[in-house]
């Protein structure tokens, strides 16, 4: 049981690239979620999807744009990479998004823009 | 609105002793509460959870209390090891989590 996989693990970006980072869970939850962590920050919401179909924004989705492909697939694109973009992005999913459903995350994907 | 507050740390303990990692929290209603754990280069895991006033969750022999009267979650261990060394952090529960900003533990043998 894989639970929450993302791709890539590692990737450098120069100022101005774009790309996708994908995201899969095999638990058949319906809410998922991105996240970033950054030294001092703690983690910060980017997007979420509450359920197939729909999608929000948290705290920091400037920059960010998400497609929740299917139940099991949300993607984060990065348009325009900027330095302050460096960062750790974790995925995450939960059954239910309700008070009593854990998340569940994935090992993260480290970007680094110069 | 929501939020978490949890010691910093970092903590640095010898193995074998006694662990407690303060969390309070400030919240609407009545949320669930959650300890994460986060080892190097790893994601964040579910280390235990209670889901309403008095509960204790417990998982690897840590223990947490959700005390309302007190608004607090604090996670103990009576015996750490080299192993337990990582990040832990404190969450509220909802649609949208909310997190502590994370505790460094360093175990040294």
């Amino acid at each position: 049981n894989a639970g929450v996989t993302q791709t890539p693990k590692f990737q450098v970006l120069k100022t101005g690239q774009s790309m996708t980072l994908q995201c899969a869970q095999d638990m058949n939850h319906n809410s998922m979620y991105w996240y970033r962590q950054d030294p001092g920050m703690g983690l910060r919401l980017i997007y979420y999807s509450a359920s197939e179909g729909t999608t929000d924004k948290g705290e920091v989705p400037n920059g960010y744009n998400v497609s929740r492909l299917n139940k099991r697939e949300f993607s984060l694109r990065l348009e325009s990479a900027a330095p302050s973009q460096t960062s750790v992005y974790f995925c995450a999913s939960s059954e239910a998004g309700g008070r009593n459903s854990p998340l569940h995350f994935g090992n993260g994907t480290r970007l680094t823009v110069t | 609105g929501d939020s978490v507050t949890q010691m910093e740390g970092p903590v640095t303990l010898s193995e074998e002793a006694f662990l407690t990692i303060n969390c309070t929290y400030t919240a609407t209603g009545y949320p669930s509460l959650f300890w994460y754990v986060q080892y190097p280069g790893e994601g964040l895991q579910l280390l235990l959870k209670a889901t309403k006033a008095d509960d204790k969750g417990s998982n690897k022999g840590f223990e947490a209390t959700y005390r309302k009267e007190t608004t607090s979650f604090h996670l103990e261990k009576g015996s750490v090891q080299v192993s337990d060394s990582a990040v832990y952090f404190c969450a509220l529960g909802g649609q949208n989590f909310v997190f502590g900003p994370g505790t460094r533990l360093s175990v040294l043998p």
